[in-house]
């Protein structure tokens, strides 16, 4: 597709469940950014992708947060043993990772934690 | 102190109002500055894009950079009812490194 796509779009899971929230980067886009927005917030900066490698993971907020990327190409963002203050939109975003080149937003992925 | 400083509002105007939202920031280091909008249950979409100082002009937005003084703003002129939005600020030290955002403004422009 031309943008960035995610799923799922909305997802209710359960406390204690794992979580996997995928990310389809436009196509030729070597960099790839996960952040998170709680509901009223703004934007909070979770990792980022260069091709398959995460020269920043300073925003996961713990180890139940893991992500990888599989060349340039799709990224998963798993949240694992859940908790309600997960409760967020995770929103995925890519760009040509090149000096100056600007960064596309995906829908999100809606995650209710109950 | 924040990285990034944006009044949340919510800020409400007339319909044909000029609008200006702003942020200000405490890294200078920062170079590329970009305004977003985002409306309700939607990823952002970008608006404006500027690199360091100077003014950019896009139809009826207007985007501002003063470097000086760390502080950015964004101008709508001739607001409309589809404007009605919230506008997100946001900056980076170079092009491929990962965005610093403001809280984001909630604005509604009113019919």
């Amino acid at each position: 597709g031309a943008g960035v796509s995610q799923s799922p779009s909305n997802k209710v899971t359960e406390k204690g469940k794992d979580v996997e929230l995928r990310c389809d980067p436009i196509s030729g886009h070597t960099a790839l950014y996960w952040y998170r927005q709680r509901l009223g917030q703004g934007l909070e900066f979770l990792i980022y992708f260069q091709g398959n490698s995460a020269p920043d993971k300073s925003g996961l907020p713990s180890d139940r947060f893991s992500a990888e990327r599989t060349g340039e190409s799709v990224s998963t963002l798993t949240i694992q043993r859940t908790q309600q203050e997960d409760s967020a939109v995770y929103l995925c975003a890519s760009s040509r990772g090149q000096q100056g080149n600007t960064i596309y937003f995906g829908e999100g992925s809606w995650l209710t934690v109950v | 102190q924040k990285e990034v400083e944006q009044d949340p509002g919510p800020l409400s105007v007339p319909e044909g109002a000029i609008v200006s939202l702003n942020c200000t920031y405490s890294n200078s280091a920062f170079q590329y500055f970009m305004w977003y909008r985002q409306y309700s249950r939607k990823g952002p979409e970008l608006l404006m894009y500027t690199y360091s100082s100077g003014n950019k002009e896009d139809g009826r937005f207007t985007a501002q950079v003063d470097k000086s003084s760390k502080y950015i703003s964004l101008f709508i002129r001739d607001s409309q009812p589809s404007d009605s939005a919230t506008y997100l600020c946001a900056m980076t030290l170079s092009g491929n490194t990962p965005l610093v955002f403001g809280k984001g403004t909630r604005l509604s422009v009113i019919a």
